[in-house]
């Protein structure tokens, strides 16, 4: 089992929907939780992050923690072309590293 | 405010040789973690160091070592190098270790190993 899987997509959705990021983690010691975009040929962009359980939004973002089921996802809202990227899940284990999952390239059609 | 700076953007070497990236982090920042992004595994952790000091590896052979200097900035090696270290190889500084939330990445360095 993958420390932290994310299904690799494409997921496709139509301009202005919302679009669902899904990740999860095996470690139930996992401290804090992190999603970042990436558009093609460039680096991670850190876009939320989310330590507690619940809800955190940020604009068009919201991120969703659940430690119970060791899931976290990503919604956007209001999808727009620009948020075609592949996005990654990133779990903090502890001792100073972070665990990526696979990413899911997301594709937003107009 | 200057972004996090890698030096080259892109390499290309023969099998064998070795190879030294490096890796500017934003004023301020003291630490710095290296990743390595290939389209099989994804992005996986190096290694990271603060204050000179290496605070944690990754899974990755004795061959990929790095270094960091009192002005923060750091620096990797890759010896006797393998066609499957062919990857992009990213930097990332943040203010201090394990301050994801501030961690931001360099642009990265695409290796290519023939």
């Amino acid at each position: 089992q993958k420390e932290v899987e994310q299904n690799s997509g494409p997921l496709s959705v139509p301009e202005g929907a919302i679009a669902s990021l899904n990740c999860t983690y095996s470690d139930r010691g996992s401290q804090s939780f992190f999603w970042y975009r990436q558009y093609s040929g460039k680096s991670p962009e850190l876009i939320m992050f989310i330590y507690s359980n619940g809800d955190k939004e940020d604009g068009r973002f919201t991120a969703q923690l659940n430690k119970a089921s060791q899931y976290v996802s990503l919604l956007i809202r209001d999808s727009q072309p620009s948020d075609s990227a592949t996005y990654l899940c990133a779990v903090n284990k502890g001792a100073q590293k972070l665990v990526f999952g696979q990413g899911t390239r997301l594709t937003i059609n107009p | 405010k200057a972004g996090v700076t890698q030096t080259p953007r892109y390499l290309i070497k023969t099998r064998g040789q070795q190879v030294t990236l490096s890796c500017s982090p934003i004023s301020g920042h003291r630490s710095v973690s290296w990743y390595q992004q290939t389209p099989g595994q994804g992005l996986q952790f190096l290694f990271e160091y603060f204050s000179e000091t290496q605070r944690n590896k990754g899974n990755f052979p004795g061959r990929f070592s790095g270094r960091q200097f009192s002005n923060s900035r750091s620096e990797m090696n890759v010896s006797t190098l393998e066609l499957g270290d062919s990857a992009l190889y990213l930097c990332a500084s943040s203010p201090t270790s394990e301050s994801y939330n501030e961690q931001f990445f360099g642009p990265g360095t695409r290796l290519t190993v023939l």
